[in-house]
């Protein structure tokens, strides 16, 4: 199984300011997805973050809000902007590439805006 | 109509009891099955996928899946208060399609 961390692992963000948040698998790994999970909810899924092309971002999720990064089969980026109180919730890293579908999660990152 | 439902819970047995989880799928096409265990404050790990009609067992837990009936169950035997959390089922249409996630049931085991 593919090990993931993630950075930072919580953060506290002034509404109007973005925060970037970076993902890391210790192997080449097919797909990578981010998700949103806020508080006693299951997960949202974000998008896929595509190595050398665009993400596909799921209904109600935008470029401009989510900006998304994938320069190498290990590594991902996602840019939450122009936060606001809304935002705050716990933003996960996931990937496959064993060989299955099953996809592995990192630790998240909390993120509370005020 | 949602992708994937569970029952929310919460679910609450003693200790050394058989835990029954719940989960049924809407799309027919749907290929995978995957069971997630996920504490309060962590992210979601793998328990066990599933990919074939019946059952198939790891340990104290047995995935069970009826595709007829559009219906994906975790058992866990001999319940530990280790085993406290919330589980989460998850669908997909094979490899490299988007996972449906439910709502996840909250699981309470009782010393």
């Amino acid at each position: 199984s593919a090990v993931i961390s993630q950075k930072p692992s919580r953060d506290i963000c002034q509404r109007g300011t973005s925060l970037t948040i970076q993902c890391q698998v210790d192997s080449q790994v097919t797909m990578m997805f981010w998700y949103r999970q806020q508080p006693g909810q299951s997960l949202t899924l974000i998008a896929t973050a595509n190595q050398g092309s665009e993400a596909t971002y799921e209904s109600g999720f935008v470029i401009d809000k989510f900006p998304i990064s994938r320069p190498n089969l290990t590594f991902s980026t996602l840019t939450v902007s122009n936060m606001s109180p809304e935002d705050s919730s716990i933003y996960l890293c996931s990937a496959t590439g064993d060989g299955t579908d099953t996809q592995y999660f990192g630790p998240g990152t909390r993120l509370t805006v005020l | 109509q949602k992708e994937v439902e569970q029952n929310s819970g919460p679910l609450s047995v003693p200790e050394g009891a058989i835990a029954s989880l719940n989960c049924t799928y809407s799309d027919r096409g749907s290929q995978s099955f995957f069971w997630y265990r996920q504490y309060s404050g962590k992210s979601p790990e793998l328990i066990m996928s599933i990919y074939s009609n019946g059952d198939k067992e790891d340990g104290r837990f047995t995935a069970q899946l009826n595709k007829a009936s559009q219906y994906v169950s975790l058992l866990i035997r001999d319940s530990q208060p280790s085993d406290s959390a919330t589980y989460l089922c998850a669908v997909a249409r094979g490899t490299g399609n988007q996972f449906y996630f439910g709502t996840g049931t909250s699981l309470t085991v009782i010393p």
